[in-house]
């Protein structure tokens, strides 16, 4: 059973930094693209970023250009989001997702919530 | 920029009635890219259609995706309570990488 678990969210002021990670298990984690999806609180979904499988391209939504880094360890089955320079904006809930052969989302964490507030 | 636009926003029907749900995109789309996801409250989103017409792994046949171009329709037939959700498409390609369409929300009449 394919197993996503986010952690590292919480509250933290803007301008500051956090950093998310996403556990994987139950599938060959090195095999596949990995993204970040986030949602705020009753609204839409937002795709955020995404890295290939031997982290050889990474790619980022405008919005958090420059401010954000994905990364992954792939010895670890394990995909990070390091934010920086948070602004109010930022808070949302952070997915992380398996992308799919036909570049679709086809397995969701929990997600885990970022709180930008003064 | 790719633009997904999802109608209606709102869609109340009972029990036992069908629904068809649609998402237009600013520009001609890959069928190939083209998605459809459920979100129940408080849950992750949960893929159910992908390459725009292929079901995903455990969905039940009553979900079903056509369209090809700038034309994508999911449709649900003999609504059961569980499928009273939120139903999001999204597409890859272009600039954003990957583009989602702001929902379309299946309510009980």
């Amino acid at each position: 059973e394919v197993q996503l678990v986010e952690s590292g969210g919480g509250l933290v002021q803007p301008g500051r930094s956090l950093r998310l990670s996403c556990e994987a298990s139950g599938f060959s984690f090195d095999s596949y693209a990995m993204h970040w999806v986030r949602q705020v609180p009753g609204k839409g979904l937002e795709w955020v970023s995404g890295i290939t499988w031997n982290s050889g391209v990474t790619d980022y939504a405008g919005s958090v250009r420059g401010r954000f880094t994905i990364s992954r360890d792939n010895a670890r089955k394990s995909l990070y989001l390091q934010m920086n320079s948070l602004r109010l904006e930022d808070t949302a809930f952070y997915y992380c997702a398996v992308r799919g052969t036909y570049y679709s989302f086809d397995y969701w964490g929990q997600g885990t919530l970022v709180t930008v507030s003064s | 920029e790719m633009v997904l636009t999802q109608s209606p926003g709102t869609l109340s029907l009972s029990p036992g009635e069908s629904a068809t749900l649609s998402c237009r995109a600013s520009q001609s789309v890959i069928s190939n890219y083209l998605a459809w996801y459920q979100q129940r409250p408080g849950h992750a989103p949960r893929l159910l259609i992908y390459g725009a017409s292929n079901r995903a792994s455990g969905i039940p046949d009553r979900f079903s995706g056509t369209g090809s171009g700038t034309d994508f329709t999911l449709t649900i037939s003999r609504l059961e309570p569980e499928d009273f959700a939120v139903y999001y498409c999204q597409h890859h390609g272009g600039s954003p990488s990957f583009s989602f369409g702001q929902g379309t929300k299946l309510e009980i009449k």
